[in-house]
């Protein structure tokens, strides 16, 4: 069935650095949603992507979803030590299910 | 709103033991979902529910998995007998109207099965 693909597993990058976070689909998705999981902690709805080519933005988070609607991407500009966490794409699968990619767990060095 | 609340936080058990996990949902949200997360598999769907319906079981691993939905703010995760590979961060979720609605997602319930 579908499945929705999330690279990288995980980055490590300095304080003040860039992170971007791919997620990637063989089939049209119908829209997309971001989450975040602190560690120890539970995932929180980030946002929601529907329209082809859509940029939204939260801060220094940005988040594209591709012209196919098949890729989305997740990116946080000049990272700090609270973006640290799992960051997952979830999409609708085929019979109504909302599944989620592996997720990108970022760590960030002070 | 107090958010998705699920009990117990954790859980210790030993081999063979019935384990119940509870969960209430955020009042006037029409689906339920069950998560099973884990380093190997991540978040797993296991079974939601639409107004106290269960729609969809396909995720559960076996029949020592069973969830229930008596009425619209309470569901249980059952599993009996429990197995060391059961040992997971257990999550319920729950929506508005449909499908693509936002998840708003319990705690969890660290579960331990030794």
């Amino acid at each position: 069935g579908q499945q929705v693909m999330q690279i990288p597993q995980y980055q490590h990058v300095q304080e003040g650095e860039d992170f971007t976070t791919y997620c990637n689909s063989s089939t049209t998705l119908s829209n997309i949603q971001w989450y975040k999981q602190r560690p120890g902690g539970h995932p929180v709805f980030l946002i929601q992507l529907v329209k082809s080519g859509e940029v939204k933005k939260q801060k220094r988070l940005t988040f594209q979803f591709g012209e196919a609607k098949k890729n989305s991407s997740l990116h946080i500009t000049a990272t700090q030590t609270t973006d640290v966490g799992t960051y997952f794409c979830a999409a609708i699968q085929g019979a109504q299910k909302l599944v989620f990619g592996q997720g990108t767990r970022l760590t960030i060095n002070p | 709103d107090a958010g998705v609340i699920q009990s117990p936080r954790h859980e210790v058990t030993e081999m063979g033991q019935e384990v119940t996990l509870r969960c209430k949902p955020i009042s006037g949200h029409d689906y339920l979902f069950w998560y099973r997360q884990t380093m190997m598999r991540g978040l797993e769907l296991l079974i939601y529910f639409n107004n106290n319906v269960p729609i969809d079981d396909s995720g559960m691993p076996e029949d020592r998995f069973s969830a229930k939905m008596p009425n619209a703010s309470f569901s249980t995760l059952k599993i009996q007998p429990s197995e060391p590979r059961d040992s997971a961060v257990y999550f319920c979720a729950s929506s508005w109207y449909s499908m693509g609605e936002k998840l708003f997602f319990g705690s969890g319930t660290q579960l331990s099965v030794l």
